[in-house]
């Protein structure tokens, strides 16, 4: 199915860095939803975003909802080593049928401590 | 957010058998999912399961090969049929609440 580009697939960084990754559409969505998944376990939603320019923060994250409503990013502020792990963004469009969940392949997160 | 737990939390099956997955959630929700993620992929859905009616099944997936129960507003099961080793991947729950979904920690399922 559709799928969201994100990138970059990967990222190799310092602790203490600053990180940003983002998806874009060829469609518009009602909302931005972005996922952490640590290996072995399930996404863990980590912001939701439901207005377009909408700027949101969760601790050191920050994501935005794209003025187009056709892309969103997401930003780590001075990374540590826990933030390892595959970081997924999703878009849902909104009404009848339309909770389907499109997800982006995933930027992989590495830190080094 | 929302508790969501499923067993097995991992299995490794025989070829040709078939597996069932349990997820349970902390509370009423009338839209459970059941996604798949193949080895280093991203999340593709394979059925809606809505209570009290059948489910709905994503292109590519049949209800032959994964039967779907939704018995009551906080369970549901899948059940990976006739396995083959493509069907090895994690399988997830999920459910909606609101505007937001949320997963459970995943079956990571291994066909020898």
């Amino acid at each position: 199915g559709q799928q969201l580009n994100q990138s970059p697939q990967s990222m190799f960084i310092q602790e203490g860095e600053d990180v940003s990754m983002n998806c874009t559409s060829s469609s518009i969505f009602n909302t931005w939803l972005w996922y952490k998944q640590d290996p072995g376990e399930g996404p863990v939603l980590l912001i939701a975003l439901y207005k377009a320019g909408e700027l949101t923060s969760n601790g050191r994250l920050t994501a935005q909802f794209g003025i187009t409503r056709k892309d969103s990013f997401l930003n780590i502020s001075a990374s540590i080593p826990s933030d390892v792990g595959i970081y997924f963004c999703a878009g849902q469009r909104r009404g009848g049928s339309n909770y389907k969940l499109t997800f982006g392949k995933g930027t992989l997160l590495t830190v080094n401590p | 957010s929302a508790v969501i737990s499923q067993k097995p939390s991992r299995d490794i099956c025989q070829r040709g058998t078939s597996l069932t997955i349990q997820c349970q959630v902390d509370s009423q929700v009338t839209m459970m999912f059941w996604y798949r993620q193949q080895p280093g992929q991203s999340l593709t859905l394979i059925a809606t399961a809505n209570q009290g009616s059948e489910a709905t099944y994503e292109s590519g997936f049949v209800i032959d090969k994964f039967p779907i129960s939704r018995p009551n507003l906080t369970f549901s099961t899948l059940t990976v049929s006739n396995m083959s080793p493509e069907d090895s991947s994690i399988y997830l729950c999920s459910l909606k609440r609101g505007d937001e979904q949320y997963f459970g920690p995943g079956t990571r399922l291994t066909v020898t």
